[in-house]
Formats: structure tokens, sequence, C-alpha cells
């Protein structure tokens, strides 16, 4: 079964430095996300991407994220200056549609950041 | 305002039992219905989507009730393996893609 897959599993950061986090979505789809989830907290969307754009971004997703489309492949989330709240599992997810009937997303393992 | 309100639990039931669990929302525009479950410190994987009339995977049975919005996950014969956190997600009306999180409710099976 196609899976989302996401490198490193674990990322750990001096605040202030830059991280690329990594994700390899299912081939087909078109559609790809980043969430992320404190520790003991819900999955909270960051922000969605389609067609080599943001389609919508969350008030988590501030000046200091962006994300990028660099291949046919590769779906990845930079974190310019990072800061110690921003240490949890990201997941990346995708889905080969949106609308029109129920299109479930698939998540990725998840990369989990430690920001010290 | 909250999106999506779950009981927390934990709920701990004996292998063979039958679980429910509810689910509300906040969105009336809200199209298509999830149910995830989360091993600890794991991603959430799909566990079934939830339909309006209702559907049923095995063991699992989802409903979804949009005049009192919300949804349930009815869980029969439940097995030790069933022990995780079961996330409700919806994807929210107005928006295109964004999934809305509840913050999941924990099971335990014991044997």
């Amino acid at each position: 079964e196609p899976e989302v897959t996401q490198t490193p599993s674990h990322q750990v950061t001096q605040m202030g430095q830059e991280v690329i986090l990594r994700c390899v979505p299912i081939s087909n789809h078109l559609y790809f996300y980043w969430y992320r989830q404190i520790l003991g907290q819900k999955v909270e969307f960051l922000v969605s991407f389609y067609n080599n754009e943001i389609s919508e971004k969350s008030e988590i997703f501030d000046d200091q994220f962006s994300v990028e489309r660099p291949d046919g492949s590769n779906f990845t989330l930079k974190i310019r200056s990072t800061k110690l709240e921003d240490s949890a599992m990201y997941f990346c997810a995708s889905s080969d549609g949106v609308l029109g009937g129920n299109q479930p997303q698939h998540f990725g393992d998840g990369t989990r950041l430690s920001i010290l | 305002r909250k999106e999506v309100e779950q009981d927390p639990g934990p709920f701990n039931v004996p292998e063979g039992a039958t679980v429910a669990f509810n689910c509300t929302y906040s969105n009336s525009a809200s199209q298509s219905f999830f149910w995830y479950r989360q091993d600890c410190r794991k991603e959430p994987k799909l566990l079934m989507s939830v339909y309006s009339s209702g559907n049923e995977d095995g063991r699992f049975t989802a409903q979804l009730n949009r005049a009192s919005q919300y949804i349930s996950l009815l869980i029969r014969d439940s097995k030790l393996s069933d022990s995780a956190t079961y996330l409700c997600a919806h994807l929210g009306g107005s928006t295109l893609g964004r999934l809305y999180f509840g913050r999941g409710t924990q099971l335990t099976v014991w044997p």
C-alpha cells in the first residue's frame, strides 16, 4: 500500500536555527498538507498546497514558515528561525482530491522536532 | 469556539465489549467526516470515512447526525489491539482540505 514518507524521523535543532522537514507524498496525489501536534494536544493544520501554491494556511503558519515542492516528488516545510514553541511532531499528509466526496488525507509517520 | 469536541476518556473496557464514542462539530457546513486512530506518538491513521447514511467496516460502525451535528463510532467485540486514541475530524465547509481534529478519545481494552 502506498504511503507518505517523512525524513528525518527526529530533528534536534538549536533555537534560532533553520530547519527543513521533508516529505514524499503518495505518488498520484495532488494535494499536500502539513500539520503539527504539540505533545498532549490535538493535531493542528498548518498549510495546504495544490498546483504549486499554497491553498490555505492557518494562523500558526506565519512568516517564519514556508513550503516548497522543489521537484516532482518532494514536499518540504521550512522554519526559518526556530523557537522553543516550535517543538512538536510535524505530520505531512496527502490526498488525491478535496471536494466531491469523502477523500481522506493520508499521513506520514511524522518528524519529531525538538528545539533546544 | 472549538471546532470539534470529544470526550477525552479514558474509556477502559474488557475484551469483547462494545464501546461508542461521540464527537460534536460546530460548523454546520462541514462536508466530510472521518475517524482516525492514533497510537502513542504515532501518526493519525485513517480508520474510516463517515457517510451520511452511516457505514460499517467489520466491527466498526460510523454514523453522522447532521441535525445534532455529531458523529459517532461504535466498536463491537473490542480487541486488545483496539487500544489507541480515536480522533474525529472533518473538512471545514468553506475551506479546501483543512482538516479539523478533535483532541481524541483514549481507549484501553484490557484482557
